[in-house]
């Protein structure tokens, strides 16, 4: 069955630096998310995109925060300077289209910044 | 604004019992709701989902749920535990009628199964 997959599982990064976290969405799905979830909090939703642009973003997704989709299979979220309060699970989902509103999240990447 | 609550923080249910977990949400229109179960360490899995319908709707893993609009709720229910169903158990609501609709979670609940 397909499944999103997310790399790296762990990254842990010093204040200040920046991070790359890669996903890889299930294929021909449209819609792509960042959610992410501190540790003991609920899950929040960090930004959406579509048709190559954002579509929706939360107050959390400030100008630190960007989103790419470099080529036909990866998506990508960058932190240009992290922060300790960063510091939580992020995951990736994907959403089949416009008649389908699940989305399936991938495993999550853990950033600890130090 | 949108919202989902969950009342219970965390629910200890003895293997073999029936398990009900409640889920209430603030939404204007008719809601697209979730139930995502989360196991430690692990990603969010989708258990089950109602967009329209019949009202009330199986899922994975022996999972159903029912929603009530006259109570604004999506109770998520199991006639028969196993060890291996405890978990975080998150409801969510999908949010906006935009096509890139955003979900909206619960803060979640908590599942462990007594022996």
């Amino acid at each position: 069955e397909p499944e999103v997959t997310q790399t790296p599982s762990h990254q842990v990064t010093q204040m200040g630096q920046e991070v790359i976290l890669r996903c890889v969405p299930i294929s021909n799905h449209l819609y792509f998310y960042w959610y992410r979830q501190i540790l003991g909090q609920k899950v929040e939703f960090l930004v959406s995109f579509y048709n190559n642009e954002i579509s929706e973003k939360s107050e959390i997704f400030d100008d630190q925060f960007s989103v790419e989709r470099p080529d036909g299979s990866n998506f990508t979220l960058k932190i240009r300077s992290t922060k300790l309060e960063d510091s939580a699970m992020y995951f990736c989902a994907s959403r089949p289209g416009l008649n389908s509103y699940e989305q399936y999240f991938g495993p999550g990447t853990r950033l600890t910044v130090t | 604004a949108q919202s989902v609550t969950q009342p219970d923080i965390h629910i200890t249910v003895s293997e073999g019992a029936s398990l009900e977990l409640r889920c209430n949400y603030s939404y204007g229109a008719t809601p697209y709701l979730f139930w995502y179960v989360q196991s430690p360490g692990q990603g969010l899995q989708l258990l089950l989902k109602y967009f329209s319908g019949d009202t009330l709707v199986q899922g994975i893993k022996g999972f159903e749920a029912e929603f009530k609009r006259s109570q604004s709720s999506f109770n998520l229910r199991k006639p028969s535990v196993h060890w291996s169903d405890a978990a975080e158990y998150f409801c969510a609501v999908g949010a906006g009628y935009s096509s890139a609709s955003k979900i909206i979670f619960g803060s979640g609940t908590r599942l462990s199964i007594r022996p």
